[in-house]
């Protein structure tokens, strides 16, 4: 099947620093990415639809200017949580699509385990 | 709008039991049906899928038959390993290109 990946797995900074999230799609190509947070013990909650070559929608609710999305090529999409604070600790997941219109599946990277001291 | 309903957990069974995970869905169109699972600390894996009604997805030895009728899609495996142990989520994909819409997911705890 499909490989989505995520880079880094794991990051731990300081408050007020930013950190950059890569997710990539390995084997195929996807012109939308979707990025998800997961709390602890809980359903994913999407926080936006990355688009290549046009501007990322943000669900509501989700700061766009804290959390910035660039979708650079077919390939990679990139979220950046911006002037990280504690409560924006948590577990960053990104998907993307693949298949035909009818069969599409969402393949899912292994996730990012942000903690901010 | 669209939403997905799956069964409250955690569920615990004994290795060998019988497993029934319960979801079902609200949709205006005619959606594709997923099972992902989620191991602790890891990003999602697709289990099974459907994309049409009755359509069956299998996979490792887990079932989910898309019934239009009763707007369900429920999870089963005849005989659970202890690897089992996990969270299960139903989701729906309403059309291409759009995120999918999970339900809040299901706990397996399988013990020897």
């Amino acid at each position: 099947g499909a490989v989505v990946s995520q880079h880094p797995s794991w990051v731990i900074c300081k408050s007020g620093t930013s950190v950059k999230i890569e997710c990539r799609s390995l084997d195929f190509q996807a012109t939308t990415m979707f990025w998800y947070r997961q709390f602890p013990k809980q359903s994913l909650m999407l926080m936006a639809t990355s688009n290549e070559g046009s501007k990322a929608t943000y669900e509501q609710g989700v700061e766009k200017d804290k959390f910035l999305i660039n979708h650079a090529s077919l390939t990679l999409s990139t979220l950046t949580v911006t002037s990280a604070h504690p409560e924006d600790s948590s577990f960053y997941i990104c998907s993307a699509p693949q298949g035909p219109h009818n069969g599409e599946t969402q393949y899912f990277g292994p996730g990012t385990r942000l903690l901010v001291l | 709008g669209d939403s997905v309903t799956q069964m409250e957990g955690p569920v615990t069974l004994s290795e060998e039991a019988f497993l029934t995970i319960n979801c079902t869905y609200t949709a205006t169109g005619y959606p594709s049906l997923f099972w992902y699972v989620q191991y602790p600390g890891e990003g999602l894996q697709l289990l099974l899928k459907a994309t049409k009604a009755d359509d069956k997805g299998s996979n490792k030895g887990f079932e989910a038959t898309y019934r239009k009728e009763t707007t369900s899609f429920h999870l089963e495996k005849g005989s659970v390993q202890v690897s089992d142990s996990a969270v299960y989520f139903c989701a729906l994909g309403a059309q291409a290109g759009t995120a999918l819409i999970f339900g809040k997911g299901t706990t397996l705890s399988v013990s020897s």
